[in-house]
């Protein structure tokens, strides 16, 4: 089945930079878009942006461009999303997402910015 | 840039139908797909491109979309189906998530 399994809780302070994997399994990597999606506390869903895993091509949302970037190892069938000059209120769990209609997810991952 | 609204709090009776909307302008020429999230959890697929379902998703949760609003449909809501729920579309080469709507079961 397929499973999206990102990696551990991460800790960082402010202007530092973050990047989180998403290991992809069941399925063929790179027959599918993967989606950056994260949730703040308390808050709803925000979309960061897009890569394609056969590609490398990307896309991201207005307010990530400058500070996310997406890449990918298909060796390994695992995408990364690093996101760069952290702030405080980029505490939030991040997750990735398969497909067009985002079918699966990923378990999450906590970034807590804090000095 | 483009924005989906939901009402942010829906609360049904067990065994009733609930209806969730999404407005979005001409959201209906564009397909709406649907997530639960559970308290603690990640999202789940219930609904995409308007109306179909994933497998494993229960024959209960339906979706339409026309005009400017697409809607959630939950009949014969059950306790175990209290969430958070949002609605997506792309606008152009950009994912967009409404604000979500918390269903209550009471």
């Amino acid at each position: 089945q397929v499973q999206l399994l990102q990696s551990g809780p991460e800790v960082k302070k402010p202007g530092a930079s973050v990047k989180v994997s998403c290991k992809a399994s069941g399925y063929t990597f790179t027959g599918n878009y993967i989606h950056w999606v994260r949730q703040a506390p308390g808050q709803g869903l925000e979309w960061m942006g897009r890569i394609n895993p056969n590609s490398g091509g990307t896309h991201y949302a207005q307010n990530f461009q400058g500070r996310v970037t997406m890449t990918r190892d298909t060796s390994i069938s695992t995408a990364y999303m690093e996101l760069s000059r952290l702030r405080s209120d980029d505490t939030a769990v991040y997750y990735c997402a398969r497909d067009n209609e985002l079918d699966s997810w990923g378990q999450g991952t906590l970034v807590t910015v804090s000095s | 840039s483009y924005e989906l609204t939901q009402p942010p709090s829906v609360s049904v009776s067990p065994g009733q139908t609930a209806s969730i909307t999404c407005s979005g302008d001409k959201l209906g020429d564009k397909y709406t797909c649907w997530y639960q999230q559970k308290a603690g959890q990640s999202p789940v697929l219930v609904i995409y491109q308007d109306r179909k379902r994933p497998s494993g998703i229960p024959e209960r949760f339906s979706g339409s979309n026309s005009g400017n609003t697409a809607t959630l449909t939950i009949s014969g809501t059950q306790a175990m189906d209290e969430a958070d729920y949002y609605c997506q579309a792309w606008d152009s080469s950009y994912v967009v998530f409404g604000g979500g709507t918390k269903l209550t079961v009471l």
